[in-house]
């Protein structure tokens, strides 16, 4: 398996623009969670999917972001539309359960100018 | 609610010698404590597991101490190598069977 892949790498965007970021899981994981990276304030959890669904969503810092997971081994998150302020390093990581080792994709750097 | 503390100073070991990481909590202790790896422009990769009822836990020259009563974790790298050279993470299990509460991280620095 090739790990958890995300999509784009790096994304630079002009503020009020949509921004959409992909990930695929690893095969089997029923975990899913979307992670923000901030000098300022560390990793924090935006969303976690179990089994497709999204069980907690409250670190999802306002309405203009979104995020699906049309099937088991895809999400997204959505950004719209995008403010400067939302600028910082994007992970998704899965897992086979909630509670064991996550597995984290290489992360989208998000610019938004 | 739980806070963690992590040395945000940089930790710089000489080549060859052991280099102790420390992770402080302040709340409740977790079910369990996880620590991680990070190279920079990579996400976070997961080196070793803890839980609330173990002291200790190896991995060929990692080890893991748990004190409940510190509130502390301590990561331990023997034998360092300059391809040591990271940030190192550690998380808390947030009271919740899936929350991970992250520490700010460690850059550890291993000079030839």
């Amino acid at each position: 398996d090739a790990g958890v892949i995300q999509s784009p790498r790096h994304e630079v965007t002009e503020m009020g623009q949509e921004v959409t970021l992909r990930c695929k899981l690893i095969s089997g994981h029923n975990s899913l969670f979307w992670y923000r990276q901030t000098m300022m304030r560390g990793l924090e959890l935006l969303i976690y999917f179990n089994n497709n669904v999204p069980i907690d969503d409250s670190g999802m810092p306002e309405d203009r972001f979104s995020a699906k997971m049309p099937n088991a081994s895809f999400s997204t998150l959505k950004i719209q539309p995008s403010e400067p302020r939302d600028s910082a390093v994007y992970f998704c990581a899965s897992s086979v359960d909630s509670n064991t080792e996550a597995f984290f994709g290489q992360g989208t750097r998000l610019t938004v100018v | 609610s739980q806070k963690i503390e992590q040395n945000s100073e940089a930790l710089n070991i000489q080549e060859g010698k052991t280099a102790t990481l420390t992770c402080n909590y302040t709340n409740y202790s977790p079910a369990y404590l996880q620590w991680y790896r990070q190279d920079p422009g990579r996400g976070p990769v997961f080196l070793l597991l803890i839980r609330e009822n173990e002291k200790e836990k190896r991995k060929e020259r990692l080890k893991v101490t748990f004190d409940t009563t510190l509130k502390q974790s301590l990561f331990h790298i023997t034998a360092s190598q300059p391809a040591d050279s990271a940030t190192y993470l550690c998380a808390l299990e947030g009271g919740s069977n899936y929350q991970l509460i992250w520490g700010a991280g460690t850059k550890l620095i291993i000079k030839p």
